[in-house]
């Protein structure tokens, strides 16, 4: 079975930190993502990668930065945390061929003070 | 952006009984997927079912997809009480295997 791991399931951290956010996958996936869930928004895409060393932009990068040294691991990292990114943050990886299905980690919640 | 939208919101139903989702879309897709969320876990996947194809089954799972209507319907039949969760329905309008885009999902309830 694919396992994707997140570092931590819960989080608090404090207004200004830096908060790095880890995901590992152990399937040689090409594609990593990053999404946050919010009640009434549904799941809201960050950034993803295709490739080690790659990113793209989703839907709402700002506040936001990836890294990508390894393939198998995908990090997010919020540069001055700040109230409005308390969230529930959800990692996934896939194959880089059509109709295959990602696959999600268990998710970390974080709670800026 | 969000493509997909689930219908209803929310779905309260008994043991045993049939639940049906919706999902509506509207752009072109390269396939429709349809996932599962229990209150504070990642999502799992379910089904995928391609553009050209009108119907599928897993299990008690039966997902139908209308490309002309641009809705998708995801079908559990004899729920049960593990079956409450989430569910979200996902498209690859660019078919590039590069991003899905997530609707806001259905909250099933099933009460035993």
């Amino acid at each position: 079975d694919v396992k994707v791991t997140q570092s931590s399931r819960y989080l608090v951290k404090r207004t200004g930190e830096k908060v790095f956010l880890e995901c590992v996958q152990d399937m040689d996936h090409e594609n990593m993502f990053w999404y946050r869930q919010d009640p009434g928004l549904g799941l809201r895409l960050i950034y993803f990668s295709y490739d080690v060393k790659m990113k793209e932009k989703g839907d709402i990068p700002e506040g936001y930065s990836v890294s990508r040294e390894k393939k198998e691991r995908f990090s997010l990292i919020l540069e001055s945390a700040s109230t409005n990114q308390t969230s529930m943050y959800l990692c996934a990886s896939s194959f880089s061929v059509r109709n295959q299905p990602q696959h999600f980690g268990d998710g970390t919640r974080l709670s800026i003070l | 952006s969000q493509q997909g939208e689930e219908d209803p919101q929310a779905l309260s139903i008994q043991e045993g009984e049939n639940a049906t989702m919706n999902c509506s879309y509207k752009t072109s897709i390269n396939n429709l997927q349809w996932y599962r969320q229990n209150s504070g876990r990642g999502l799992v996947h379910l089904i995928l079912i391609r553009s050209n194809e009108r119907e599928k089954h897993s299990g008690r799972l039966r997902v139908t997809l209308d490309t002309s209507k641009k809705s998708s319907s995801l079908l559990i039949t004899a729920s049960r009480a593990a079956d409450t969760a989430s569910y979200f329905c996902a498209t690859d309008p660019s078919g590039s295997a590069r991003q899905l885009t997530f609707g806001s999902g259905t909250q099933l309830t099933v009460l035993p």
